[in-house]
């Protein structure tokens, strides 16, 4: 079955705690993104990778990070996480832009 | 980044009746405007798109309209129903095929409502 794969779905963390969020697709895409969604102001993305080892900012990259080590895996690393950054996180796969698959989504909270 | 403006956040219609909502951009390089749907709790859907080298496409009962002298595009839902109920939102990509392909602008949302 085609999918995207996030992985924690819920995380609680405390300010400044370092954390990973996993991205896995299976359907050998080159192009993955990140998004986070508040209320209000709909989706904005975060970073996007064109192919392995290609990344590129999006709108709001400020305090998180990204790899493209391999075509499957995207993660998104939030090196001194903040209470501004409490969010629900969905990544995207596609051949291309737009996004066909969006994977089921983190909700994550910063304490 | 660019601005997107979509209206009206929220869209109440009764069952077969139609929606339509509207994106507004600025940027003249944007050339591809994809529309998402995102059920309550649960991922975004890509629903129907359209380059900027067409003004119009149709799947069914959804629609999308371009205007690029207006700077606008819409979204028509004919013949609704419940299960159109979500939250919809366009998006825009600025110079598809050049520098920024990847980067995708999302307008605010539209909460859409049918009642039966």
């Amino acid at each position: 079955e085609a999918q995207v794969t996030q992985n924690p779905r819920y995380l609680i963390t405390v300010t400044g705690k370092k954390l990973t969020v996993t991205c896995s697709q299976n359907m050998n895409h080159e192009y993955m993104s990140w998004y986070r969604q508040d209320p209000g102001l709909g989706l904005r993305q975060i970073y996007y990778s064109m192919n392995v080892e290609v990344t590129d900012k999006g709108d709001v990259p400020e305090g998180y990070k990204v790899s493209r080590k391999e075509k499957r895996n995207f993660p998104l690393i939030l090196e001194s996480p903040s209470p501004n950054q409490t969010s629900l996180y969905f990544c995207a796969s596609s051949l291309g832009p737009p996004e066909a698959f969006f994977g089921q989504g983190t909700r994550l909270t910063v304490v | 980044g660019e601005n997107v403006e979509q209206h009206p956040s929220t869209l109440s219609v009764q069952e077969g009746d139609s929606a339509v909502i509207k994106c507004t951009y600025s940027d003249s390089a944007s050339n591809y405007f994809p529309w998402y749907k995102q059920e309550l709790g649960k991922r975004p859907q890509l629903i129907i798109d359209i380059r900027s080298n067409v003004g119009e496409k149709k799947d069914q009962r959804i629609a999308v309209t371009l205007n690029k002298t207006a700077k606008h595009f819409s979204l028509h839902i004919t013949e609704t129903q419940p299960e159109d109920s979500a939250v919809y939102f366009c998006a825009l990509i600025r110079n598809a095929g050049g520098t920024s392909y990847g980067k995708l602008t999302f307008g605010q949302g539209t909460i859409l409502t049918v009642h039966p």
